[in-house]
C-alpha cells in the first residue's frame, strides 16, 4: 500500500543550523509529493511540493527534492530560525486522497 | 489559492451528544476532504465529499458516526455524532486547490484551520 515513513524527532537544533528532516515513502505508481508544516495551535499550510521525479520544491528557504530512485523527498534549510519551530508533515497524494507521515516536531533554540 | 473558514475553532462537548463542524470555500470546488488529528497523531482521512452524492468513507470510519453534508460547491459539514472522549481530535476540512480553465494549475492542497474538539 502506500505509505510515508518521516524520521522521529523532536528534532532540537541551535539557530542557524542547518535542517535535514528524512522522509521516504512507498507508493504504487509516482504520487505528487508534499511537505506541510504546522505551527503550534495552528492548522496545516503547505511548505512545498513536487509532482514529479527530480522536481525540487521550495518556499521560505527548504528545499526538498523527489528522489523516484531512493523515493526518498528530505526537507532540508541551511539556516533554521527559532520562528521555524513548528511540526513538519510528509505527505503522499494518490487518487487525490492524502497519505502523512507522523510528523516530526522541530524545536530551534536561540 | 483558496481560503477556507472553518468553525467553530474549538469546542468542549459532553459525552453522547453531537457536533456539526462546517466548511466554507471562497471559490467552487469539486470535492472536500475530512481528515482527523487525534492528539499527538498524524493527520488521517475520514472521508470524500463531492457534491450531489454520498461522502466516500475510508476503512474504519462509518456514515452513522460521521455523517457528511455537501449541499452545493463551496459548502460541507461533519458530523461527529454520539460522541465518546475517544472522539477528542482536531478535524480539518481540506480541498484540492486546482485552478481551473487551460493552465489547471495545481496549487496543492489547502486545509481549513481545524476545529479541536474536547469531549468530556
Amino acid at each position: 500500500g502506500n505509505s510515508v515513513t518521516q524520521m522521529e524527532g523532536p528534532v532540537t537544533l541551535s539557530e542557524e543550523a542547518f535542517l535535514t528532516i528524512n522522509c521516504t515513502y512507498t507508493a504504487t505508481g509516482y504520487p505528487s509529493l508534499f511537505w506541510y508544516v504546522q505551527y503550534p495551535g495552528e492548522g496545516l499550510q503547505l511548505l512545498l511540493k513536487a509532482t514529479k521525479a527530480d522536481d525540487k520544491g521550495s518556499n521560505k528557504g527548504f528545499e526538498a527534492t523527489y528522489r523516484k530512485e531512493t523515493t526518498s523527498f528530505h526537507l532540508e534549510k541551511g539556516s533554521v530560525q527559532v520562528s521555524d519551530s513548528a511540526v513538519y508533515f510528509c505527505a503522499l497524494e494518490y487518487g487525490n486522497k492524502l497519505v502523512f507521515g507522523a510528523g516530526t516536531i522541530l524545536r530551534v533554540k536561540s | 489559492s483558496a481560503v477556507i473558514s472553518q468553525k467553530p475553532s474549538r469546542d468542549i462537548c459532553q459525552r453522547g451528544t453531537s457536533l456539526t463542524i462546517q466548511c466554507q470555500v471562497d471559490s467552487q470546488v469539486t470535492m472536500m476532504f475530512w481528515y482527523r488529528q487525534q492528539p499527538g497523531q498524524s493527520l488521517t482521512l475520514i472521508a470524500t465529499a463531492n457534491q450531489g452524492s454520498e461522502a466516500t468513507y475510508e476503512s474504519g470510519f462509518v456514515i452513522d458516526k460521521f455523517p457528511i453534508s455537501r449541499p452545493n460547491l463551496t459548502f460541507s459539514t461533519l458530523t461527529v455524532s454520539n460522541m465518546s472522549p475517544e472522539d477528542s481530535s482536531i478535524y480539518l476540512c481540506s480541498v484540492e486547490d486546482r485552478l481551473s480553465g487551460t493552465a489547471r494549475t495545481f496549487y496543492g492542497y489547502t486545509f481549513g484551520s481545524g476545529t479541536r474538539l474536547t469531549v468530556v
